[in-house]
């Protein structure tokens, strides 16, 4: 149980280009998603937090314009890079959590973002 | 705010050996919960073991388990009969179940071990 995925795995495109990733929870409702960027050998960023049928909470230094974040349903967050350059490129790693109290987060499997 | 440090960058461990990872954190919490992740080569993040701050009784999952030490503020990881599997990148996490609070269901990481299993 508690499965996150998160599509597309791999993406390499032209600067100036959007691309939306999506995260999934495939077999429970997520109360609550997270966006996180993660550098080679580094720890996890968060980026923001977000929560269905509501503004996403973006943390310190995070630019809202640049990474839009949609929560539409209970099972679905997509995060949409708008514009990337080069220096947007990361690995992207999204979490869902169910319910309240200690529910752990569960994680999606991450996307590379290549930006040329 | 909540602060994770690990304070191994790497560790190394011969298969069938055990190996303790080190975690520490600051919290003015005390209700909270703690987590160690496993990321291996391929990335995924993966939950490996996970403790309530109000449960004396430390936790274990098979050869997994925890040394929680709430006065200290100390969180440490064993790894029994180590595997070759169990290369990967490590991360201790604090969660505050604090509801008030804008931080309630936020993982904060520590920087993170990175742990190499030698056959």
């Amino acid at each position: 149980g508690a499965v996150v995925s998160q599509h597309p795995s791999r993406v390499i495109c032209k600067s100036g280009t959007s691309v939306k990733i999506e995260c999934r929870s495939l077999d429970f409702q997520a109360t609550t998603m997270f966006w996180y960027r993660q550098f080679p050998k580094q720890s996890l960023m968060l980026m923001a937090t977000s929560n269905e049928g509501s503004k996403a909470t973006y943390e310190q230094g995070v630019e809202k314009d640049k990474f839009l974040i949609n929560h539409a349903s209970l099972t679905l967050s997509t995060l949409t890079v708008t514009s990337a350059h080069p220096e947007d490129s990361s690995f992207y790693i999204c979490s869902a959590r169910e319910g309240q109290g200690g529910q752990p987060q569960h994680f999606g499997d991450g996307t590379r973002l290549s930006i040329l | 705010a909540q602060t994770v440090t690990q304070s191994q960058p790497e560790m190394s461990v011969q298969e069938a050996e055990t190996v303790t990872l080190s975690c520490t954190y600051d919290t003015s919490e005390n209700n909270y919960y703690l987590f160690w992740y496993k990321q291996p080569p391929s990335r995924q993040m993966i939950l490996v073991i996970r403790q309530e701050a109000y449960k004396q009784q430390n936790a274990t999952e098979n050869r997994f388990s925890v040394n929680f030490q709430k006065a200290a503020k100390s969180f440490s990881l064993k790894i029994s009969d180590s595997q070759l599997g169990d290369t990967a990148m490590y991360f201790c996490a604090f969660m505050t179940l604090n509801a008030g609070g804008t931080s309630y269901g936020k993982l904060t990481f520590g920087q993170g071990t990175i742990l190499t299993v030698h056959p």
